[in-house]
């Protein structure tokens, strides 16, 4: 199956910088999305982007698909941008695979 | 704006026992998914659902799993007998279509098997 790479495994912050969080995948896709896992487990929709450039606020991201990789930009980090980033991909077989995550800790 | 919603959103199981986890997709929405995260690891998925069938499951859905869309409304995950190793967050999914369309998460049932 298609894999899955997110780098930096973990990050910490302080509130104000901003940074780059990068996923990597083995195949071609036709479905990219971020997710944030908040403190209470729930998984938040981020974006949708197979390709091209999306900015939600304070968060943007890019999928370079012929070149196989995503970027999620947090800009302006605050104390509630913490938790875990997690990438996930679908290269046309029904079914969403997760990379492990980057696990983002914003201080104040 | 329309969300998936699943219930409980926590069950402790005594090992051996069967659980049913609910959800209620996204009305206009196709397809059905159940992912499960054991805790500290990334989400896994389980299986699909489209048209009253599964479509894909993993090599994680064995005998012990099963779903059903028991109305039009519901779509449930059972788990016969209940293993300690079942403890995880499983989340159910719905999408309009299989593949080129955006996933929505449930908030996720946390269940703890004793």
């Amino acid at each position: 199956g298609i894999q899955v790479e997110q780098s930096p495994p973990d990050l910490i912050l302080q509130e104000g910088a901003n940074s780059t969080l990068r996923c990597n995948f083995s195949d071609s896709v036709n479905n990219l999305q971020w997710f944030h896992q908040n403190p209470w487990g729930q998984l938040i929709n981020l974006f949708y982007i197979p390709s091209g450039t999306k900015q939600n606020g304070r968060l943007s991201a890019t999928t370079v698909a012929t070149e196989r990789y995503s970027l999620l930009y947090i800009s302006s980090s605050q104390t509630t941008d913490s938790g875990v980033y997690f990438c996930a991909v679908d290269n046309n077989d029904y079914k969403l695979s997760f990379g492990a995550g980057t696990t983002v800790t914003v201080r104040a | 704006e329309p969300e998936v919603t699943q219930t409980p959103s926590h069950q402790v199981t005594q090992m051996g026992q069967e659980v049913i986890l609910r959800c209620v997709p996204i009305s206009n929405h196709l397809y059905f998914y159940w992912y499960r995260q054991i805790l500290g690891q990334k989400v896994e998925f389980l299986v699909s659902f489209y048209n009253n069938e599964i479509s894909e499951k993993s090599e994680i859905f064995d005998d012990q799993f099963s779903v059903e869309r028991p109305d039009g409304s519901n779509f449930t995950l059972k788990i016969r007998s209940t293993k300690l190793e079942d403890s995880a967050m499983y989340f159910c999914a719905s999408s309009v279509m299989g593949w080129n369309t955006e996933a929505f998460f449930g908030q996720g049932t946390r269940l703890t098997v004793v």
